[in-house]
C-alpha cells in the first residue's frame, strides 16, 4: 500500500540536542510538507518542498531546517532543541497533478524536549 | 493575515445530525478542505470544496459560500466512531497553494 511513514514515532530529548525527524513516502508525490501540531493551535506549516532541492519556509520555520535529497524523502532537523518545540510533528505529501491537491499525512512523531 | 475560526468543542447524540461551522478570512482563496483526526492519529481527508454549494459523500456533506467566507461540515446518522477532531483548512493561491488550518473542532458523540 502506498504510504507516508515517519521515524521515529516518539522521541524524548534534552535541550540543546540535535534531532532529525525522517519522512518517507511511496505515493510518488512530488510535494512534501512538515507541520507541527500544538493543543488549541491546529496544524502549522514549518517547511514545504515542491520537488527535490526545492525548499520553502512556512509560517514557523525558525529553529528548524529541512533536507529534500530525494523525491521520496523529506527530513526535518532541530539543530538545538528547546522545550517549546515539544509538539506532535506531521509530514504530509501531495500530488501537484491532482486538481484538489489533497494532502496525505504520516502517522506523526511525538517529540518531547526536556 | 489569514484567519480561520471553528468552534472549539461540540457534543451530539448517536444517530443525530451535527453541523460544524468554519469561517475564514484569507487572501487568495483556492479551495477548502475538511479533515478528520482521531486523538493521536494523522488527519485524514474528508471533503474538498472549491465552488459554492454542497458536496455530499455518504454520511458526510460539506458546504461552501465563498462570498460569505463560510463553510460547514454536516455529519448525519452519527456514530460513536465519529468522535474526533474536525479540521477546516483553506488552500491559498499564493505560497504555492499551501494549506492554512483552523484549530479544529472536537466532536464528542454520546450514546
Amino acid at each position: 500500500d502506498a504510504d507516508v511513514t515517519q521515524t521515529p514515532r516518539n522521541r524524548i530529548t534534552k535541550t540543546g540536542k540535535r534531532i532529525m525527524l525522517e519522512c518517507s513516502q511511496t505515493k510518488g508525490h512530488d510535494r512534501m510538507y512538515w507541520y507541527r501540531q500544538d493543543p488549541g493551535l491546529g496544524l502549522r506549516l514549518i517547511y514545504y518542498s515542491f520537488d527535490v532541492k526545492d525548499i520553502n519556509k512556512g509560517e514557523i520555520s525558525d529553529g528548524y531546517s529541512v533536507s529534500r535529497q530525494a523525491q521520496a524523502k523529506f527530513s526535518l532537523s532541530l539543530e538545538s532543541a528547546i522545550p517549546n518545540q515539544t509538539a506532535l510533528y506531521f509530514c504530509a505529501t501531495s500530488d501537484s497533478g491532482q486538481l484538489d491537491n489533497e494532502q496525505f499525512f504520516g502517522p506523526g512523531t511525538r517529540l518531547t524536549v526536556l | 493575515g489569514q484567519n480561520i475560526d471553528q468552534p472549539t468543542e461540540m457534543t451530539a447524540t448517536e444517530g443525530a445530525i451535527v453541523q460544524i461551522n468554519c469561517t475564514y478570512q484569507t487572501s487568495g482563496f483556492n479551495g477548502l478542505f475538511w479533515y478528520q483526526q482521531h486523538a493521536g492519529e494523522a488527519p485524514t481527508f474528508l471533503s474538498y470544496n472549491v465552488l459554492d454549494g454542497l458536496e455530499e459523500k455518504g454520511r458526510f456533506s460539506s458546504f461552501l459560500s465563498r462570498s460569505k467566507g463560510y463553510s460547514y461540515l454536516l455529519l448525519k446518522e452519527l456514530q460513536m466512531k465519529d468522535s474526533a477532531s474536525y479540521l477546516c483548512a483553506v488552500r491559498l493561491m499564493e505560497y504555492g497553494n499551501k494549506l492554512v488550518f483552523g484549530a479544529g473542532t472536537i466532536l464528542r458523540v454520546k450514546s
